[in-house]
């Protein structure tokens, strides 16, 4: 059973506009909830994060809200740029012994951005 | 100053053999994690080592083994490989008591069965 789903596959969007890509979850307990970046060939790279306790975290260009009532979240990328397109992955973390668990990962957005 | 480097880049084995593979963490890191992405998939989880010892550990049978060494680098090791475990294979390092604290990942290895 997953507990951290991507439902879109895959997203295109011309480059300047908004970027809006989603990702549910099943356990209320999650703590922490994090955004990468994949690249082909290359590792995921850490893009932002948010804790539970929160509802809005912001970095640059990159914004995550966090609907724990509904238990989604999305990443918004304003203005979107080419070098944007990549693969994103949402993934979430529980404590564990009070200290960093394991991520649990969706499968991931392909998002295309056109010039 | 380096991030996590992992070897080799990549690596063709035949049904039923043993793998090795390596992890070096970002300097200063103490902790490192073992994951698996099969195409298509986000990555699982297999386990997590902490001062040398298997602090964690995901859904994998037990042919799946891991060790850290004093200098926090680790190794994974697969035995009896199955066409299954055709993968690549992430490391990724972070500090265990900073929670909120990104993993940080390598390049991965990918593994060939066949």
């Amino acid at each position: 059973d997953q507990q951290v789903k991507q439902n879109s596959p895959s997203l295109s969007v011309q480059e300047g506009r908004i970027s809006i890509l989603n990702c549910d979850y099943t356990n209320s307990m999650f703590d922490y909830f994090l955004w990468y970046k994949k690249y082909p060939a290359e590792g995921p790279t850490f893009l932002i994060s948010i804790s539970s306790i929160k509802d809005k975290n912001e970095d640059g260009r990159f914004t995550v809200f966090l609907n724990k009532s509904a238990k989604h979240l999305s990443l918004h990328i304003v203005p979107s740029q080419p070098g944007d397109s990549a693969v994103y992955f949402c993934a979430a973390s529980r404590l564990y012994g009070g200290s960093q668990g394991n991520l649990i990962f969706g499968k991931g957005t392909k998002l295309s951005v056109k010039p | 100053d380096a991030g996590v480097t992992q070897s080799p880049t990549h690596l063709i084995k035949t049904r039923g053999q043993q793998v090795t593979l390596r992890c070096s963490p970002k300097s200063g890191h103490d902790t490192v994690s073992w994951y698996q992405q099969a195409l298509g998939q986000g990555p699982q989880f297999i386990f997590q080592y902490y001062e040398e010892e298997e602090r964690q550990r995901g859904n994998f049978p037990d042919r799946f083994s891991g060790h850290q060494f004093p200098n926090y680098s680790s190794e994974l090791n697969v035995n009896a490989l199955l066409l299954g475990d055709s993968a690549l294979y992430l490391c990724a390092s972070s500090f265990v008591d900073r929670p909120s604290y990104e993993q940080y990942f390598g390049p991965g290895t990918r593994l060939t069965v066949t």
